[in-house]
């Protein structure tokens, strides 16, 4: 079965402290790694898909990476706009399942 | 911009009562899907649909069912709510093939009594 685990499940930052959230997942064969963004009363926004170990995607302070057992996200000098819950999520190469499974995510707060 | 629009953003029903949820989306997506949201368990897979007509179920479909008449829309059916079925319902569409990037809507919370 298809696992995909988040950790911490809350992490409280002050503004500028940089930290990253991680992700592992245990899947028969990995497809594709997605960060997902989700602000309250809203649902899930997409941020990156990985594909392979050694990659990495960036946008503005956020940076994921991924090896072949978990990924992370690293946010560098975060702002406060940047409190949200963040959702790590996999599809696998099984072709009849075309859905993603997601973790239970990590509650970000950035305190100015 | 991509739109994936769910009809009700708040909704109570009483136990044993029939409830749809509805989800349309502009997008032209092969791709739909149905997730429910719980504290501490994340995202769950309800039901999915590849095609019109077509549908698959996720890793919870008990309690539930669904409908896929036209591309871009897609129902969700409780057919006797109960109260285990309280929960924040997610929408989301996805172009298909090898793009597997969710859409999501802005969910509906049912509230069940």
């Amino acid at each position: 079965e298809d696992q995909v685990t988040q950790s911490p499940e809350a992490l409280r930052l002050q503004e500028g402290e940089s930290s990253s959230l991680n992700c592992s997942y245990t899947v028969s064969g990995l497809r594709g790694l997605f960060w997902y963004r989700q602000d309250p009363g809203k649902g899930p926004e997409f941020l990156f898909t990985l594909y392979s170990a050694g990659e990495e995607k960036e946008k503005e302070r956020l940076k994921a990476t991924l090896t072949k057992k978990e990924s992370f996200l690293h946010i560098t000098a975060p702002k406060p706009e940047d409190s949200a819950t963040y959702l790590c999520a996999v599809t696998t190469l099984d072709t009849g399942r075309r859905a993603l499974t997601f973790g239970s995510g990590t509650r970000l707060q950035v305190q100015p | 911009d991509v739109k994936v629009t769910q009809s009700s953003r708040y909704l109570v029903k009483r136990t044993g009562e029939k409830v749809f949820l509805e989800c349309v989306q502009d997008m032209d997506h092969e791709n739909m899907f149905w997730y429910r949201q719980d504290p501490g368990l994340g995202l769950r897979l309800i039901y999915f649909s590849y095609d019109v007509k077509m549908k698959e179920k996720g890793d919870i479909p008990e309690g539930y069912s669904v409908s896929r008449e036209k591309k871009e829309r897609f129902s969700l059916i409780l057919e006797s709510a109960s109260t285990n079925q309280t929960s924040m319902y997610l929408c989301a569409s996805s172009p298909g093939g090898t793009n597997e990037k969710l859409f999501f809507g802005s969910g509906t919370q049912l509230s069940v009594l």
